[in-house]
């Protein structure tokens, strides 16, 4: 059974750099795409970016400029930065594993999200 | 870059059945992905593909495609399942972005 666990700070002031760091446990590290997730309070589920396990990276054009995922492979982790950050950072920051292959039975692709963290509450406030 | 449309707020009489609908090009070469979040905890993956469910999903949950829309239903829906329902895809606009639902509010009445 895969799990993510994890961990970073949980207070920022005002253009600060976020840094967060997910473990995955028991199961392998490659074959997917490693995601990072955020939610602000009371709102819906936005995708910060993503990366696989040989580096290459995927990123929120809205978020590009700031942010920097990366692996270590020798850990079965990976990292989040968001540098500058401001209250509209100010969210739940999940990681999770996603899937992606093509179907040629169906002639569609599939992309899913199947195991999550638990998140972690960024706030930041001067 | 494609966008996902969702109904922000369903609701449903216990027992009975409902559906929920996600709208956006990229589901004409995607299948959505299902997820249900209850408040403070994180998503839960529930349908995925062109209908399949992870273990542990009640088999009351089941996804269905057709052209440019998901759709997730419920068949007798219990209170249990009152939440937030989110879908997404990849952006099939040539670029590999993630793309998320706004979420839809099921309420079970």
């Amino acid at each position: 059974q895969v799990q993510l666990q994890q961990w970073g700070a949980g207070l920022l002031k005002p253009s600060e750099t976020l840094s967060l760091t997910c473990a995955v446990y028991g199961g392998s590290f490659s074959g997917y795409y490693w995601s990072w997730i955020r939610q602000p309070p009371g709102k819906g589920l936005e995708w910060i970016g993503e990366i696989n396990h040989s580096g290459s990276t995927n990123y929120n054009p809205s978020l590009k400029s700031r942010v920097t995922i990366s692996v270590d492979t020798s850990k079965n982790q990976f990292s989040l930065k968001l540098s500058s950050v401001t209250a509209a950072d100010t969210a739940v920051y999940y990681c999770a594993r996603a899937d992606d292959f093509w179907s040629g039975y169906s002639s569609y692709y599939y992309y899913y999200m199947d195991v999550w963290g638990k998140g972690t509450t960024v706030t930041v406030s001067s | 870059s494609s966008e996902l449309t969702q109904d922000p707020a369903v609701s449903v009489a216990l027992g009975q059945t409902v559906r929920i609908t996600c709208q956006g090009d990229s589901l004409r070469s995607y299948y959505a992905s299902w997820y249900q979040q209850k408040p403070g905890q994180a998503p839960v993956l529930v349908i995925y593909g062109k209908n399949n469910r992870p273990s542990g999903i009640p088999d009351r949950f089941s996804g269905s495609s057709s052209g440019n829309t998901a759709s997730l239903t419920i068949t007798g829906a219990q209170a249990e399942d009152e939440a937030d329902y989110y879908c997404n895809s990849r952006d099939s606009s040539g670029n590999p972005h993630v793309v998320f639902g706004g979420g839809t509010k099921l309420t079970v009445l």
